[in-house]
């Protein structure tokens, strides 16, 4: 089955401590990009990958690192995580001339931040 | 980012029609996204548009116009399963994406 896995789903976590929450899609996709979601906000682009080493600033990238080692991850890492962190994260993942067809979102990580 | 704006909430009656209006601020345009996303669930997508003028897919059809930055997206024959947020993206040359803060529909019975 295509899909987009995220991992955890849910996470309470305190200050400054470090966390990385994975992100997998099995479609083969060249595009892969992490969005946060806040009520009233909307979602909001953090970082997005074109490709396997190609990584850009979303609108949102501060506080926030990401690394495409390989072509099906693209880990969200939170080196020193605060409480205006807290947050719906979603992950996605399209082929690159599919930006066409949209993108196939993994379920969301709630991550609460203490 | 880009500026989008789309109204809050819209409240329409099972079986009547409701249109969703987006207007954008883009430097570049790359693409006009509308996605579908239930209360607690992921985002998915619904349509796209690049070119002015009308897509139609099944009871859902979107509207472009890129002279006026102006979208929408058309709900026909509402169903109880239509009520959701639905959120307007654009894409830039750069291949960001940027979205509205969305639209929650609510339909009635």
């Amino acid at each position: 089955e295509a899909q987009v896995t995220q991992n955890p789903r849910y996470l309470i976590t305190v200050t400054g401590k470090k966390l990385t929450v994975t992100c997998s899609q099995n479609m083969n996709h060249e595009y892969m990009s992490w969005y946060r979601q806040d009520p009233g906000l909307g979602l909001r682009q953090i970082y997005y990958s074109m490709n396997v080493e190609v990584t850009d600033k979303g609108d949102v990238p501060e506080g926030y690192k990401v690394s495409r080692k390989e072509k099906r991850n693209f880990p969200l890492i939170l080196e020193s995580p605060s409480p205006n962190q807290t947050s719906l994260y979603f992950c996605a993942s399209s082929p690159r001339e599919g930006l066409l067809i949209g993108q196939y979102f993994g379920p969301g990580t709630r991550l609460t931040v203490t | 980012g880009q500026n989008i704006d789309q109204p809050t909430e819209m409240t329409a009656t099972e079986g009547a029609i409701v249109q969703i209006n987006c207007t954008y601020q883009t430097s570049g345009f790359n693409g006009l996204f509308w996605y579908q996303q239930h209360a607690g669930e992921a985002p998915t997508f619904l349509s796209y548009n690049v070119l002015d003028g009308l897509e139609e897919k099944g009871r859902f059809s979107s509207f472009l116009s890129r002279s006026k930055g102006y979208s929408y997206l058309l709900l026909k024959e509402l169903q109880m399963k239509d009520s959701a947020s639905y959120l307007c993206a654009v894409s830039a040359n750069d291949y960001k994406l940027s979205f509205g803060a969305g639209t929650t529909v609510t339909v009635r019975a």
